[in-house]
């Protein structure tokens, strides 16, 4: 069956400047993530919704970055005023319920000029 | 000290030859032990997944955890140019606590 996908796989934009990042889990995985990325590191845990609501937020770095999920289904990563060092992955995964095997996207590649 | 503590290599190998990764972690809450696979531009894939001590096998990958020391390993046998990746553990407690990785372990697998 069809995996996490992720749109757009390369993002460039413009310090300053807004972006949204996509994320379609698997089919009936009610429990989705987000991690970022960054060269040479691990993912390091952003956000995690367990249906339509953000179980989890801790590792979200500043006010700047929000996610949501409407519908328990497609979530997207919204990151306000672009800074140069947001750039990294970022990583979406989703699993059956929370506490199962995670399973990634192929990540989105954002670039902040 | 980060939670979970990994060598970032890289590691060279010969094909043919057993290659051995390994984390450290301080975290004694954790349980759950994961290793993901992840090649060049792509998302990472899960390897093996152990649950407390002990030994897991699937095919040429051993996956072993030493919970007494804080410390699992990651064992491939007759290892193979297509095994060049990096290596990701993976680790968590309970619940909703989050998924916490080591850096990653760059392996190159030379024919």
């Amino acid at each position: 069956g069809a995996g996490v996908s992720q749109t757009p796989s390369n993002k460039v934009t413009e310090k300053g400047k807004y972006v949204e990042l996509r994320c379609d889990p698997i089919s009936g995985h009610t429990a989705l993530y987000w991690y970022r990325q960054s060269l040479g590191q691990g993912p390091e845990f952003l956000i995690y919704f367990q249906g339509t609501g953000a179980a989890d937020d801790s590792g979200l770095p500043n006010d700047r970055f929000f996610a949501v999920r409407p519908e328990g289904s497609v979530s997207t990563l919204k990151i306000q005023r672009t800074e140069r060092g947001d750039s990294a992955v970022y990583l979406c995964a989703s699993s059956l319920t929370d506490g199962e095997t995670q399973y990634f996207g192929p990540g989105t590649r954002l670039l902040v000029l | 000290q980060k939670e979970v503590e990994q060598d970032p290599g890289p590691l060279s190998v010969p094909e043919g030859a057993i290659v051995s990764l390994n984390c450290t972690y301080s975290n004694s809450a954790f349980q759950y032990f994961m290793w993901y696979r992840q090649y060049s531009r792509k998302g990472p894939e899960l390897l093996m997944y152990t649950y407390s001590s002990g030994n897991k096998e699937d095919g040429r990958f051993t996956a072993q955890v030493d919970k007494s020391s804080k410390y699992i390993s990651l064992f491939i046998r007759d290892s193979q140019p297509s095994d060049s990746a990096t290596y990701l553990c993976a680790m968590w407690g309970s619940g909703n606590t989050p998924l916490v990785f080591g850096k990653g372990t760059r392996l190159s697998v030379i024919a």
